[in-house]
């Protein structure tokens, strides 16, 4: 069955950076757009970033657009979340889902990991 | 696209029927609209896609109807697993987004 498993999650102080990783498995990951939800605490869900399957396309909320960066590896079958210059309102759980074809064209969502918590804080 | 769900909470008795909206504030193209639940402390679960189409394992008794700007969700017989939060997602324009979510609560 498709697993996503996310880690990387962790309690970092504004400007810092932290890499976020998602680890896939029970797909050919390979096939698929991988994109990236977050919901802050006791908020909605906001889309982040997506990426297609062979990297040549990429996308951005303009929340984080500069700041965030996404790659992936299909050899090791893991997507990268790369945050920098973060701010308190990026504090939030980071799910990477799987999208419904090789593109990184907007998507609904059948499949997510489990969420890891990032919180910016002095 | 923004999407404004209604009502924020819904307070009803298990065995009642929901029905929750979504309205979008342009035309959703492709009727490409999903919604999900999702419980305390877990992952979103897709529900329906497409607007009218269940995903895979999901009960008969949720169903998803509409088309251009007004989408509804109706969760027939409400079991005690129901109660939850529920979001609305368009994906018929770049960049997605999710409706604000509307709580499903037991009476």
């Amino acid at each position: 069955q498709v697993q996503l498993v996310e880690s990387g999650g962790g309690v970092v102080q504004p400007g810092r950076s932290l890499r976020l990783s998602c680890a896939a498995s029970g797909f050919t990951f390979s096939n698929y757009g991988i994109h990236w939800v977050r919901q802050a605490p006791g908020k909605g869900l906001e889309w982040v970033t997506v990426i297609s399957y062979d990297e040549s396309n990429k996308y951005y909320a303009d929340s984080v657009k500069g700041r965030f960066t996404i790659s992936r590896d299909n050899s090791k079958k893991t997507v990268y979340l790369h945050m920098n210059s973060l701010r308190e309102e990026d504090t939030a759980v980071y799910y990477c889902a799987k999208g419904k074809d090789s593109s990184a064209s907007p998507s609904h969502f059948d499949d997510w990991g489990q969420g890891t918590l990032v919180t910016v804080s002095s | 696209i923004v999407l404004t769900q209604s009502p924020g909470t819904l307070s009803l008795f298990p065995g009642e029927r929901a029905t929750l909206s979504c309205r979008a504030s342009q035309t959703v193209s492709s009727s490409s609209l999903a919604w999900y639940q999702q419980k305390p402390g877990q992952a979103p679960r897709l529900l329906i896609y497409d607007a009218s189409n269940r995903a895979a394992g999901i009960p008969d008794r949720f169903s998803g109807s509409g088309y251009e700007t007004d989408f509804t969700l109706t969760i027939n017989r409400l079991e005690p697993e129901d109660f939850a939060v529920y979001y609305c997602q368009q994906y018929g324009k770049s960049p997605e987004t999710f409706g604000q979510g509307t709580k499903v609560e037991i009476k």
